[in-house]
């Protein structure tokens, strides 16, 4: 069963800086990993994805990828105080028809 | 952007009783999901459905579950009969493709069951 765990559980930064989040994942069959983002009272709602070790960058976030380590992390430059919202990791096996496994999240609150 | 709409987003049922939860889903999607969120805990995935069908569930999914879609309509779950354990919020999900992994959610129908 895969297990998927996240740190920090939560985390405070101010207005400006860069954060970066971790996902750690048991299953090295695993193909698929992503990043979700949750506002209160929101749906979850995709930010980014990646298939393969190495990094990729959309505007302030980037994601980067090393399996062999079994870890992934999102990293959020210039922070603002509208991304304060809990940020959920997923990861798939390739054969599992969309069966994402979720980490607890990480609360991020970004201070003006 | 494409939203999924759950209906409702509290109910409030006794023990035993039955209950269907329902999901409109993104109008061109093919694959349907449900999730389970037990309150301070991650969400845990419970089933995907595709063309009629019940593509894979996981251990949560017990027999007491069914989920379904006719004539294209909501996309639902319904628990008969509820247990105390029930209680979570149940999350749907959609999306185009399996290979296209973007699921886009609901925000979340949160069952109490008494």
């Amino acid at each position: 069963q895969q297990k998927v765990q996240q740190s920090p559980e939560s985390l405070i930064v101010p207005e400006g800086a860069m954060t970066s989040l971790n996902c750690t994942f048991s299953d090295s069959a695993s193909q698929y990993f992503a990043w979700y983002r949750q506002h209160s009272g929101k749906a979850p709602k995709a930010l980014m994805s990646i298939f393969s070790n190495g990094e990729k960058e959309e505007g302030r976030f980037t994601i980067h990828l090393n399996k062999a380590s079994l870890h992934f992390s999102l990293h959020i430059r210039d922070s603002q105080p509208s991304d304060s919202a809990l940020y959920l990791c997923a990861v798939r096996r390739g054969s599992a028809l969309g069966r994402l496994h979720f980490g607890a999240g990480t609360q991020l609150i970004v201070i003006p | 952007g494409p939203k999924v709409l759950q209906i409702p987003s509290h109910q409030i049922i006794d023990m035993g009783q039955m209950v269907t939860l329902n999901c409109d889903p993104v109008s061109n999607h093919l694959y349907f999901y449900w999730y389970k969120q037990i309150l301070g805990q991650q969400m845990e995935f419970l089933v995907n459905f595709y063309n009629g069908k019940v593509m894979e569930k996981s251990k949560l999914f017990k027999d007491q579950f069914s989920v379904e879609r006719p004539d294209g309509s909501y996309f639902t779950l319904k628990i008969q009969p509820t247990a105390l354990e029930d209680s979570a919020v149940y999350f749907c999900a959609s999306s185009s493709t399996v290979s296209n992994e973007r699921l886009f959610f609901g925000h979340g129908t949160k069952l109490s069951v008494l």
